[in-house]
């Protein structure tokens, strides 16, 4: 298996809603990120984990919340989102983390995310 | 401070033409640069990492220190080329984060 996978493809919620986007490896790689994607711009980092633990938080709002739970497995919690959090919000996962080498990021297809 | 810039947004060649996406970036360090793509309904993908001084699918890449700039090169333009293409540095020691330019779409048309 090589591919980053995301789900759910699409969600629409609610300001209120507590939602969570999943992301799945089963490369081995020990380095896994959260970008953000507005339309026609490009990926913006949001979360970096290495080895499973939680290296780089780009100052993202508390609202969005990363976890972790295994090498393979990356999540990230929803709750009380702003319509302007709508975006692409993209997995991608590393053999090493990228402090390591210049390791190539595969990116999963991405979670098409609207707040109303 | 990490940047990246992509002068065009937009860049339209015929097939066969010579095609060349610029890129210039800023980090006062050694750094790693990379160039990304993402064909019309596909994942962002790595297309060549200026280390590995590789060509794919015709493209090159070459890292000019002097000018700081890693511009995207084909000899001859193809129309499954077309594609969105980001230009990404990775900054050297123990950096974690990849910053992306802005990108450049670009079409090939037949």
């Amino acid at each position: 298996d090589t591919e980053v996978t995301q789900t759910p493809k699409h969600l629409v919620m609610g300001m209120t809603n507590k939602k969570s986007l999943k992301c799945e490896q089963h490369m081995g790689h020990r380095a896994m990120y959260w970008y953000k994607q507005k339309a026609k711009k490009p990926p913006e980092l949001m979360f970096v984990y290495s080895y499973e633990k939680l290296s780089i938080n780009e100052s993202v709002p508390s609202r969005f919340s990363p976890e972790c739970p295994n090498s393979s497995l990356l999540n990230l919690h929803l709750h009380a989102l702003q319509p302007e959090d709508s975006a692409l919000y993209l997995c991608a996962s590393s053999r090493r983390p990228t402090r390591q080498g210049s390791y190539e990021q595969y990116f999963g297809p991405g979670t098409r995310l609207t707040v109303t | 401070a990490q940047r990246v810039t992509q002068p065009e947004k937009l860049l339209s060649v015929f097939k066969g033409a010579p095609v060349e996406l610029k890129c210039n970036y800023s980090y006062s360090g050694s750094p790693e640069l990379f160039w990304y793509v993402q064909y019309s309904r596909q994942r962002l993908q790595l297309l060549l990492r200026h280390i590995s001084r590789e060509s794919i699918k015709g493209f090159t890449a070459d890292l000019n220190k002097g000018e700081t700039s890693f511009h995207l090169k084909k000899p001859f333009a193809q129309e499954e080329d077309s594609a969105m293409y980001y230009c990404a540095l990775k900054g050297t020691g123990g950096s974690e984060k990849l910053v992306f330019g802005k990108g450049t779409k670009l079409t090939v048309n037949p």
